[in-house]
């Protein structure tokens, strides 16, 4: 079956941890996001790739990086530089070219400072 | 301002009932309007997706796009308990390659 994987699930750091999450999909598409979602605030994005070894920041990029070698992997560091990294991250991926709006997204990963 | 808005609820409804939800927005060049269903601690779904002004109508929801009053609505009929879920509106511009996202309504259906 076609998807996104993320992983972890759930994720425990101590504070000025660097953490990486991982994102897989198979679904041949080009572009890949990632968003954080806290409540209340729906979703914000990070950064976002459309192709590979290219990404480009999002609305709220302090304090993560992104890298992208390979057309499948997206993975996300949140480095010890995010004030407030507790949250619900959102790796998602999309056709490129005449954007439609349909986002395919993983299941998500929880990430808890302690 | 937020560019999207969109009241965060929590919505509670009897089961049967006509549930609306809306989402208004700032930016006159969004084209493409979208509803998105997340179930708890799941990732977001497409459910609904227009291009323009009009409507959109799929089994038991219907999506509004009022681009003159910069309003967007989804309306679901006889709403079920599966129907429980986070609601996310989500828009784009022409041409551009990522979605602005409302805060999400929290909707739950009692039995």
């Amino acid at each position: 079956d076609g998807g996104i994987t993320q992983s972890p699930k759930y994720l425990f750091r101590k504070e000025g941890q660097n953490v990486t999450l991982s994102c897989e999909q198979n679904l041949n598409h080009d572009a890949m996001y990632w968003y954080r979602q806290d409540p209340g605030q729906g979703l914000r994005l990070i950064y976002y790739s459309q192709i590979v070894n290219d990404f480009q920041k999002g609305d709220i990029a302090e304090g993560y990086s992104v890298s992208r070698e390979k057309k499948e992997s997206f993975p996300l560091t949140v480095t010890s530089a995010q004030k407030n990294p507790t949250a619900f991250y959102l790796c998602a991926s999309s056709t490129r070219g005449l954007f439609t709006g349909e986002l395919f997204f993983g299941e998500g990963s929880r990430l808890t400072v302690l | 301002q937020k560019e999207v808005e969109q009241d965060p609820g929590p919505l509670s409804v009897p089961e049967g009932a006509i549930v609306s939800l809306n989402c208004t927005y700032s930016n006159s060049a969004f084209q493409y309007f979208m509803w998105y269903r997340q179930y708890s601690r799941k990732g977001p779904e497409l459910l609904m997706y227009t291009y323009s002004s009009g409507n959109k109508e799929d089994g038991r929801f219907t999506a509004q796009v009022d681009k003159s009053s910069k309003y967007i609505s989804l309306f679901i009929r006889d709403s079920q308990p599966s129907d429980s879920a986070t609601y996310l509106c989500a828009m784009s511009e022409k041409g551009a390659q990522k979605l602005v996202f409302g805060q999400g309504t929290r909707l739950t259906i009692n039995p």
